[in-house]
Parts: C-alpha cells; sequence; structure tokens
C-alpha cells in the first residue's frame, strides 16, 4: 500500500493550460505540503494544511491553488502554466506535532513547453 | 538566500569505507536538524535527526554531528553499502517548515 500517492506521475503540458496535480495519503496524518524542486534541485515549501487549513504559503504566484477537500488529500491546480513552473512537485504528510518525519510521494515531473 | 547548503554536489566511496557528508547552516534559530534519503523516481525518506540542544545522534549505521558554533552538521554512515548510493538532503526546521539543501549524490563502490 502507497502511503503517499501522486497522479500523474509525469505531466507534459504548454503555455497557457491549466493543470491539477493530485496527493492523497493514507496514514492518517493531520498535516500535508506541496514541494517544487527547481532545476537547481533545492526541495522548496510551498503550501502546508493541517486538517484542511492552510497553515503555510509561501512566496508562490497565486496561479498556483491548493485545495484540501479533506484531511487525506491535498491537490494542487496551477493556472495559466509557464516555462519557469518545469520542475517535479512533491506531496508530503506529517503530524503536526513531530513536523520532522515527513512522509514524500514519489513526485510528479512537470514540463511546460 | 540558501540557509542551507550542501557545498559536496557529489561524493564516491569504497563498500565498507566510512561515507561522511557535509552540511552548513546560516540561521541559527533552526531548531532540528535532518537527514533525508532518496532513490531516482521517488520521493525523499526521512533518515535521521537531531535536536540543536544535541552534538550527536546515532542509529544503526548513521550518526549524524552537530557542530552549532560552526553551524556545521554531518551524517557519517558506517559501513558504506552499496543500496546507500543515493541522494541525501540536509534539512532544519525553522518555524514549521522545513528548510532543505540542494542534495549530495552519494555513490557506493563494490
Amino acid at each position: 500500500d502507497t502511503a503517499v500517492s501522486q497522479t500523474p506521475k509525469y505531466l507534459v503540458t504548454q503555455m497557457g493550460n491549466d493543470k491539477s496535480i493530485k496527493c492523497e495519503q493514507n496514514l492518517g496524518h493531520d498535516t500535508m505540503y506541496w514541494y517544487k524542486q527547481d532545476s537547481k534541485k533545492f526541495l522548496k515549501i510551498m503550501f502546508s494544511y493541517n486538517n484542511k487549513e492552510l497553515i503555510i504559503n509561501e512566496t508562490v504566484p497565486n496561479r498556483f491553488s491548493p485545495k484540501s477537500p479533506d484531511k487525506a488529500h491535498l491537490n494542487l491546480h496551477i493556472n495559466s502554466l509557464e516555462l519557469g513552473d518545469s520542475a517535479v512537485y512533491f506531496c508530503a504528510s506529517s503530524q503536526l506535532g513531530q513536523g520532522l518525519e515527513q512522509y514524500f510521494g514519489p513526485g510528479t515531473r512537470l514540463t511546460v513547453t | 538566500d540558501q540557509q542551507v547548503k550542501q557545498n559536496s554536489p557529489s561524493l564516491s566511496v569504497q563498500e565498507g569505507r566510512i561515507s561522511i557528508l557535509n552540511c552548513d547552516y546560516t540561521n541559527s534559530m533552526f531548531d532540528y536538524f535532518l537527514w533525508y534519503k532518496k532513490y531516482p523516481a521517488e520521493g525523499p525518506t526521512f533518515l535521521i535527526s537531531i535536536s540543536s540542544i544535541k552534538d550527536k545522534n546515532e542509529d544503526g549505521r548513521f550518526t549524524v554531528f552537530l557542530n552549532k558554533s560552526a553551524k556545521h552538521l554531518s551524517l557519517h554512515i558506517v559501513p558504506s553499502q552499496p543500496g546507500d548510493s543515493a541522494v541525501y538532503f540536509c534539512a532544519a526546521r525553522g518555524g514549521n517548515k522545513l528548510v532543505f539543501g540542494a542534495g549530495t549524490i552519494l555513490r557506493v563502490k563494490s
């Protein structure tokens, strides 16, 4: 059983399109995250939700909108995609009280052409 | 503004020897430091952590050392095994978020 799953694994799309990436965790965690790994390989936090409430919102263009329908799901919707959005996006989850041991999904490689 | 830096992009070690991965940080307010390991096409997995009030934490073959005065931490793997070949990310917790370094690729040769 996959603990944190993301779909799709690969996403190739054209500039200007709108796309979504879905994330689900079956660990019973109350906190979920979205990270972006850019071309320089840094993993940077984008958003964090705790029990469906936004608790971290880094400096991210408002074209990126996270949505958490319940505490097991955190989806990422991106409007008007740009070339610079090409990256690997990782979803993760943890228990908030810990926040150290985060469980990551396998990543979604987004390529914008 | 890179608060967590891993200055060695890659490291190659012979099986059975010690692997030492290094990490430097700039923010003295970080309260925990962590190492994550990542295999290709997978997400990072938690390896080991250390509180800022400790200077050493050991878990089997993995030991993390923290030198607060130098704002430096290191991960020692002894003995290194081919299965340890992966990307190792150093991370630090500040507030309620983790700040990651760019990773070091470790290759363990058999």
